[in-house]
């Protein structure tokens, strides 16, 4: 079975600060994770992946994020936040083929963007 | 390439009243997935389709059911509405592997009185 948390519903920064938002999963296969973002009444877009390789993961908008295993986490990072980052975080597992590559999400993380 | 397409956009049920909502994929897709949005709750899967014929429920499949048309559509029928269904509905797909990227529709607003 799988799971993740999210530290934090809400996450507040200023502009040009850095961003970190944090993910813990639990997982009985080797796991495939997921950032996706959603703006305001929209559909969830896909950030960045880790499926093998390479601990650190390039996204889109200058996000990225570190696999860790000893710790099961894959916190997001932006070194420097802009206001059009403001929108809600998810966290993903897969959960494999065996189940349909099914994704199981985290609550969410709401970033806010002060200027 | 439109993507992932969902209709309606909104709607809002009397208690009992049934309705399907539909999805569709031009990707040529193989599995497809129904996800409902609460706050505080993330994305609950209600069921999902991993190849066309197929379908599996998710984590929270009571009071829906769901149709694979064929490879590119995928249906969400509530047949007595409940209050507890007001929710956003999302549905994706996926090519294949674990690996590759489920890709998101817009979303259906649905409102239970």
């Amino acid at each position: 079975a799988q799971s993740v948390t999210q530290l934090g519903s809400h996450v507040s920064v200023s502009e040009g600060a850095l961003v970190l938002l944090r993910c813990n999963y639990s997982s009985s296969v080797p796991p495939y994770l997921f950032w996706y973002v959603q703006y305001p009444n929209q559909g969830l877009q896909l950030l960045l992946k880790y499926t093998t390789g390479a601990t650190l993961v390039k996204g889109i908008n200058g996000f990225e994020a570190e696999f860790k295993k000893s710790e099961t986490s894959f916190h997001l990072t932006k070194p420097s936040a802009h206001m059009s980052d403001a929108a809600e975080y998810f966290c993903a597992v897969s959960g494999g083929e065996t189940s349909g590559s099914r994704l199981t999400f985290g609550e969410g993380t709401q970033l806010t963007v002060n200027p | 390439n439109a993507g992932v397409t969902q209709t309606p956009k909104f709607q809002v049920l009397k208690t009992g009243q049934s309705m399907t909502l539909q999805c569709a994929q031009d990707m040529n897709h193989n599995s497809m997935y129904w996800y409902r949005q609460d706050p505080g709750m993330g994305l609950r899967l209600i069921y999902y389709s991993a190849s066309e014929g197929t379908t599996d429920k998710g984590e929270v499949p009571n009071g829906y059911n769901v149709s694979r048309l064929n490879k590119r559509e995928f249906s969400l029928r509530l047949e007595s509405a409940a209050p507890s269904q007001t929710s956003v509905y999302f549905c994706a797909s996926l090519r294949a592997m674990s690996t590759d990227t489920q890709y998101f529709g817009p979303g259906t607003r649905l409102t239970v009185l």
